[in-house]
């Protein structure tokens, strides 16, 4: 299986910065790779797909990046519906696993 | 517009059974395939396993082969997961997903808790 190691867990940030959560790969994924968004209470979304393809309709201050085994998502000038927990997935090989999350805060 | 419908919370008796759906709407499940992900009370996501509702074709996950199994309906554009043996630790959200490699579009989950 392919592990999924995300970092940091949690993150504490102010409106306006812009804030980096990187997510490590136990062997190449090829780019096959995909960012989530939840907030509390709600189904997760899909904001970035093949490491960098911004999903229909998310806004164009996330970006994903990284190739290999490293990949990272960035948010820029941070909003307030940005605080939520984000996970990486893997959509290589099933089984499709998650990294464990990383729980962004406002400072 | 894509759709993806759960109904309830379900609540089951340690032993017993339950069975999932979700209707989806807005898209022909034929062309797709259907995940079912779990996340524990405070905990991340989980990947349960997925289903092609063109052949029927599925995969689990190693943890979840005796314990859950996946279906789908094509008439009525439906699928279906059974989570069998329940047991307190199954306790979590259920989601629906939709997507091929990725979950381009989720249900909004089921509470299932196990209690006697």
């Amino acid at each position: 299986d392919i592990q999924m190691t995300q970092s940091p867990a949690s993150l504490s940030a102010s409106l306006g910065e812009t804030v980096t959560i990187e997510c490590l790969a136990s062997e190449d994924i090829y780019d096959i790779l995909a960012w989530y968004q939840q907030k509390p209470g709600k189904s997760p979304q899909l904001l970035i797909y093949d490491a960098s393809s911004l999903h229909t309709g998310v806004p164009s201050r996330f970006s994903g990046s990284g190739s290999g085994t490293q990949y990272s998502l960035k948010i820029n000038s941070l909003q307030p519906e940005d605080f939520a927990s984000y996970y990486c997935q893997n959509g290589l090989s099933a089984p499709l696993t998650f990294g464990s999350g990383t729980k962004l805060e406002i400072k | 517009e894509v759709q993806l419908q759960q109904y309830g919370a379900e609540l089951g008796k340690p032993g017993t059974s339950v069975k999932l759906s979700c209707k989806v709407s807005g898209y022909n499940i034929r062309s797709t395939y259907m995940h079912w992900v779990n996340q524990r009370p405070g905990k991340g996501l989980e990947w349960i396993g997925r289903i092609d509702p063109a052949n029927g074709n599925t995969i689990y996950a190693e943890k979840f082969k005796s314990k859950a199994t996946l279906t789908a309906d094509t008439s009525s554009n439906t699928a279906y997961m059974q989570l069998s043996q329940l047991k307190s630790d199954d306790t979590a959200i259920y989601f629906c997903a939709m997507g091929r490699y990725y979950f381009d579009y989720w249900g909004q989950g089921v509470m299932v808790t196990v209690s006697s």
